[in-house]
């Protein structure tokens, strides 16, 4: 089955670090581009960065709200994307998805979501 | 990087067709790539993609549903509107070295 099941989330305090994982299952991930997604509760959906393949020097890019505190890495051997996310703030408190990108940079294969709270 | 600009609302009755709207600029809807993607979301549900490459439908997707683009707008077509495509409906785009979304249309099936 062709899934990506996201872990990671919880509650954290402003100015805290959380590291997500998305899991890989059922396609080539090492094939794959891989992108960060979220949503704020009742907001609309927000691109967070990506981590291209390895044919595309596993090159990363950063939405201007995120760039210089949040990294996407990957590690092929485990099928696995993460997301660091440094330096947190009550605004980045939101639903996190990864996806998969596909030909046009769409988004084909979704997560169901993990939750991060950022509060004191 | 702004957001594209959707309408917040459409509707119409079971059959009908409904039409999105998604503006961006030159540097990404209206950019050089044709690569505009769109999805619909249900609640607490992840999106799931309808069109991408601007007309294109994954496989599963019903021949309802179609995209196109003019300059810097595209737009979603639901042709023989039926319940279950009551939902949220977001474009996206490449835009150079990112990519961005819009800003959201709830589609409501009277």
């Amino acid at each position: 089955e062709v899934q990506l099941v996201e872990s990671g989330g919880g509650l954290v305090q402003p100015g805290g670090s959380l590291k997500l994982s998305c899991a890989a299952s059922g396609f080539t991930f090492s094939g794959s581009g891989m992108h960060w997604v979220r949503q704020a509760s009742g907001k609309g959906l927000e691109w967070v960065g990506r981590i291209r393949n390895k044919a595309n020097n596993y090159a990363t890019a950063y939405a201007a709200s995120v760039r210089g505190r949040f990294t996407i890495s990957r590690d092929d051997s485990k099928n696995t994307a993460h997301l660091q996310m440094n330096s947190l703030k009550t605004e980045d408190t939101a639903v996190y998805y990864c996806t998969r990108s596909i030909l046009g940079d769409a988004f084909d294969i979704w997560g169901q979501g993990t939750m991060v709270t950022v509060s004191s | 990087q702004s957001a594209l600009t959707q309408p917040p609302s459409a509707s119409g009755s079971p059959g009908q067709s409904v039409t999105i709207s998604c503006t961006g600029t030159s540097s990404d809807v209206g950019g050089y790539y044709n690569y505009v993607s769109w999805y619909q979301q249900h609640p607490g549900k992840a999106p799931k993609l309808m069109i991408y490459e601007v007309t294109k439908r994954p496989s599963g997707v019903p021949d309802r549903f179609s995209g196109s683009k003019s300059g810097n707008t595209a737009s979603l077509t639901v042709s023989g509107l039926q319940a279950e495509d009551e939902g949220d409906y977001y474009c996206g785009s490449y835009a150079g070295s990112n990519n961005v979304f819009g800003t959201g249309t709830k589609v409501t099936v009277l």
